[in-house]
């Protein structure tokens, strides 16, 4: 069965340095989506694609959080400078289209020191 | 804010069925519900959706009452491992833009042995 696969699956840094998360869709979804997820709390949309094209980015916190999705395949999320308050759970979700059934993955846990 | 209300938690029986409750009194006629569930530390995992019929799958059954103003979920045989937070989630069934999901805080079921 076709998973959604994000890579690191866990990362440590420390404050004010730079931090990247992975993600490959499903193969053929052409919608892709990043949430994140703070303990004891329900995922938060972040960003959503379609294909290469940012359609919703209302939450991502531009100062420092950017996300990529150039051939509109797989997807890079950053962030620089990280804080203390962005240890998280990072996942990343796909659907064959808009509307349709979301798949996530395993996610990728931050913990900034 | 999520559009739905379920309750923190619950304890089910292994071998029995678990019952999940789900309060969506302003669901409107174009929108789904889902249901996802996520096990510690795991991405979220689909369960199964509807919009006003009944639907079952090799997973769980989702009865959803006519008024469309609550469902349940049932899973007919619990496990040790269906022990997880259960979402309850409403969307839109169109397409055409921002779609992302928003969470609730989820039942947290467990299965007692």
């Amino acid at each position: 069965e076709a998973e959604v696969a994000q890579s690191p699956r866990y990362k440590i840094t420390e404050k004010s340095q730079a931090v990247a998360f992975w993600c490959d869709p499903i193969s053929g979804h052409a919608t892709l989506y990043w949430y994140r997820q703070i303990l004891g709390q329900g995922p938060e949309l972040l960003v959503q694609f379609q294909d290469e094209s940012v359609v919703d980015d209302s939450q991502l916190p531009k100062d420092r959080f950017s996300a990529e999705r150039l051939k509109g395949v797989d997807s890079t999320l950053k962030i620089q400078p990280a804080e203390l308050g962005d240890s998280a759970m990072y996942l990343c979700a796909s659907s064959m289209r808009l509307a349709e059934t979301q798949y996530f993955g395993p996610g990728t846990r931050l913990l900034v020191l | 804010d999520a559009k739905t209300t379920q309750p923190t938690s619950m304890d089910c029986a292994e071998g029995r069925a678990a019952n999940l409750p789900c309060n969506h009194s302003t669901i409107s006629g174009n929108e789904y519900v889902y249901w996802y569930r996520q096990i510690h530390s795991q991405g979220p995992q689909y369960i199964i959706h509807g919009l006003k019929n009944n639907e079952t799958n090799e997973m769980a059954s989702l009865i959803i009452t006519e008024d469309r103003k609550s469902s349940t979920l049932i899973l007919p045989h619990a496990t040790l491992r269906d022990t997880a937070v259960y979402y309850c989630i409403v969307r839109l069934a169109g397409g055409g833009g921002a779609d992302g999901l928003t969470f609730g805080k989820g039942t947290h079921l467990i299965i007692q042995p």
